[in-house]
């Protein structure tokens, strides 16, 4: 069975600061990791994925992420916030083998002006 | 070029009755997935449809059906309706090219269920 856990119902930030959301993922065969931002009232927006290669992949809107094997993470980043980024941002896992993606139960971040 | 579309955008239905939820795909993709957002959670697998079939299914009861026709759309229907299903339903859609496809969501038909 796959699953992610993203320990942070709520990240604040002031505007200007760095942001990190936490993301952990269990999968049996090699992860294939994803970021979704899903804004009020609105289906999800695909910001960034990790199939294979660098750790660390860049994704929309200055969004990046590392991965980390060992730790079985996939936090996301960005170097400066921006009160537009105010969101309620999902992670999600599968495996090669598989179509379904199952996701984290979901991070807000808030950022303050 | 447009997203995926979902009809319709809000649904009002009460127990025991049916619905029908539709989806188009983004253009190019040949897969729609569908999934179910209840209120304060991540989303939930439902199913899948690819080359007009089911490919992998979700935990879900067999009330939840679905349908892919030539042109790739999809439906959803559910029957037999609970209060339980009340939830925010969407779309993904996807082009099959070995194991990375990246899913592109809709903006989702929000259903409350009375």
């Amino acid at each position: 069975a796959q699953s992610v856990a993203q320990p942070e119902d709520q990240v604040n930030v002031a505007e200007g600061n760095p942001l990190t959301v936490k993301c952990t993922y269990s999968v049996s065969g090699n992860p294939y990791l994803f970021w979704y931002v899903q804004y009020p009232n609105r289906g999800l927006q695909f910001l960034l994925k990790y199939i294979t290669g660098d750790n660390l992949v860049k994704g929309s809107y200055g969004f990046e992420a590392e991965f980390n094997k060992s730790q079985t993470s996939f936090h996301l980043k960005k170097p400066s916030a921006l009160v537009s980024d105010s969101a309620l941002y999902f992670c999600a896992v599968r495996d090669g083998g598989r179509r379904a993606l199952t996701f984290g139960s979901g991070t807000r971040l808030q950022v303050q002006p | 070029d447009a997203g995926v579309t979902q009809s319709p955008t809000h649904l009002i239905k009460t127990r025991g009755q049916q619905v029908t939820l539709r989806c188009s795909p983004k253009s190019g993709h040949d897969t729609v997935s569908w999934y179910q957002q209840a209120l304060g959670q991540g989303p939930q697998f439902i199913f899948q449809y690819y080359e007009e079939e089911e490919r992998q299914r979700g935990n879900f009861p067999d009330r939840f059906s679905g349908h892919q026709f030539p042109n790739y759309s999809s439906e959803l229907n559910v029957n037999a309706l609970l209060l339980g299903d009340s939830a925010l339903y969407l779309c993904a859609s996807s082009w099959t090219s070995g194991s990375t496809d990246t899913q592109y969501f809709g903006p989702g038909t929000r259903l409350t269920v009375l």
